[in-house]
C-alpha cells in the first residue's frame, strides 16, 4: 500500500460547483497533514494545514479522520482560478519527513 | 526573503554530459528534498536529507548523487545524463515549527537531455 493515496481524477466541474478530494495514508504514526496546490508548470505551494478538529479557510474546508487515516478537502463555489493539481501531504510516521501524494487535477469550466 | 533558490532555471544537456543542480535555502531548515516531475505526473522523490552530513535515497535515486555539507545547500549531481532524465526538478526544504511542518519549494529546473 502506498504511503499516501489520492483520488486519481481528473475532476472537471462547472463554475460554482462543490468538489471534494479524498486522501488516505498508511502510517498511523503520521502527525501532520496538509493540502498543497500546484499550478501548471509551477512549484507546489501550501494551501492549508489539516487539523484534527477540521478547519476552514474561506471556500476551502479540510477534514481529518485519524481512525480511518483519511483526509479530505472540500471546495465550495468553485472558481476558474481553482483549476490546479491538489496534493495531499503527510509527515512520515515518527519523523518530519514529508510524503506527497500523486495529486488530483481539477479543472473548473466556465 | 529568498526562501529556496534553485539554479539554473533551464538547461539543455547532451547525452553523457554531467551537471549539478544547485539548491540553497536561507530558512535554516534541517530537511531538504529533491523531486523530479515528468509531464502530467506527480512528484517523485530522488533524495532527501535530514541535516548536514546526512542524505538518503528516495524512490528514484538511480543516476543521481547528492551531498549536504552545509545546512543551506543541497546540490543534485547528474553524472551521465540520459534522455530519461528529461524532467522538471524541484528542490524543497521543511522544518517542524510549532507542531507543523511546511515545505517550501524552489521554482524548479527544467532539464532537457538530447
Amino acid at each position: 500500500r502506498k504511503e499516501v493515496e489520492q483520488d486519481p481524477g481528473p475532476f472537471n466541474v462547472p463554475e460554482g460547483a462543490t468538489v471534494a478530494f479524498n486522501c488516505t495514508y498508511s502510517n498511523s504514526a503520521s502527525q501532520s497533514f496538509f493540502w498543497y496546490r500546484q499550478d501548471c508548470r509551477k512549484e507546489p505551494k501550501l494551501l492549508m494545514s489539516v487539523y484534527s478538529s477540521g478547519n476552514e479557510d474561506g471556500r476551502f474546508t479540510a477534514q481529518l479522520n485519524r481512525a480511518s487515516q483519511y483526509i479530505s478537502l472540500l471546495i465550495r463555489d468553485s472558481k476558474l482560478s481553482d483549476s490546479a493539481t491538489y496534493l495531499c501531504v503527510v509527515t512520515q510516521g515518527g519523523s518530519e519527513k514529508l510524503v506527497f501524494g500523486k495529486g488530483t487535477k481539477l479543472t473548473v469550466n466556465p | 526573503n529568498a526562501g529556496v533558490t534553485q539554479t539554473p532555471k533551464f538547461r539543455i544537456l547532451k547525452i553523457g554530459q554531467s551537471m549539478t543542480l544547485q539548491c540553497a535555502q536561507d530558512m535554516n531548515h534541517n530537511y531538504m528534498y529533491w523531486y523530479r516531475q515528468d509531464p502530467g505526473m506527480g512528484l517523485k522523490l530522488i533524495y532527501y536529507s535530514v541535516g548536514a552530513g546526512i542524505t538518503d535515497k528516495g524512490e528514484v535515486p538511480n543516476g543521481y548523487n547528492v551531498s549536504r555539507s552545509t545546512t543551506e545547500d543541497f546540490p543534485l549531481r547528474l553524472e551521465l545524463a540520459a534522455p530519461s532524465q528529461t524532467s522538471v526538478y524541484f528542490c524543497a526544504s521543511s522544518e517542524l515549527q510549532g507542531g507543523n511542518t511546511e515545505a517550501f519549494f524552489g521554482q524548479g529546473t527544467r532539464l532537457t537531455v538530447v
